[in-house]
């Protein structure tokens, strides 16, 4: 069975700094992951994916992401957090395969402080 | 930019009502799927949809779901009697067929069910 782990509740970063949202998964075959975003109140919006090619992906809003395959990780980046990032964070996974259902995370608050 | 959209965004229901959720994807797609996020857990899959029929279903999914493709546009999440822990989030997505190879899932902004 596939999983995605997020191992922090909430990360709180400076306004300026850089930030990093960690996640680690688990597939049988070959990962497609995503990166979502949730603000209050709304849908989750689509970041960003790695689904082969360059392990280091770029996204919406300055957001990027590097794929790890001996460390089963998929972290979140960006250099300079903005107050506006502030938000829920999805990580999710799939494998290549026929199945499509995206497994999530259990997704980690960003504060960013101004 | 074409956008998933639900309706309602909030119902509420006694136990034992039917409920119908109603999503409308994106024009183009050809995946469908529900997910739902009870307060304070994970998103969870419950069913996708391609070519008028289900194709996979977690187990969450049972007997009291259903899921239907009335017309073109509009894509229904049914729960026949509804039970307290029905009550979350639920959030409509869709995707584009594989031959685009673009993968990721566009989700709506989800119906609140309370059931009550």
């Amino acid at each position: 069975a596939q999983s995605v782990a997020q191992p922090e509740d909430q990360v709180n970063v400076a306004e300026g700094n850089p930030l990093t949202v960690k996640c680690t998964y688990s597939v049988s075959g070959n990962p497609y992951l995503f990166w979502y975003v949730q603000y209050p109140n709304r849908g989750l919006q689509f970041l960003l994916k790695y689904i082969t090619g360059d392990n280091l992906v770029k996204g919406s809003y300055g957001f990027e992401a590097e794929f790890n395959k001996s460390q089963t990780s998929f972290h979140l980046k960006k250099p300079s957090a903005l107050v506006s990032d502030s938000a829920l964070y999805f990580c999710a996974v799939r494998d290549e395969g026929g199945r499509r259902a995206l497994t999530f995370g259990s997704g980690t608050r960003l504060q960013v402080q101004p | 930019e074409p956008e998933v959209t639900q309706t309602p965004s909030h119902q509420v229901t006694q136990m034992g009502q039917e409920v119908i959720l109603r999503c409308v994807p994106i024009s183009n797609h050809l995946y469908f799927y529900w997910y739902r996020q009870i307060l304070g857990q994970k998103v969870e899959f419950l069913v996708s949809f391609y070519n008028n029929e289900i194709s996979e279903k977690s187990e969450i999914f049972d007997d009291q779901f259903s899921v239907e493709r009335p017309d073109g546009s509009n894509f229904t999440l049914k729960i026949r009697s509804t039970k307290l822990e029905d009550s979350a989030m639920y959030f409509c997505a869709s995707s584009a067929s594989g031959i685009s190879r673009t993968y990721e899932q566009y989700f709506g902004p989800g119906t609140r069910l309370t059931v009550t």
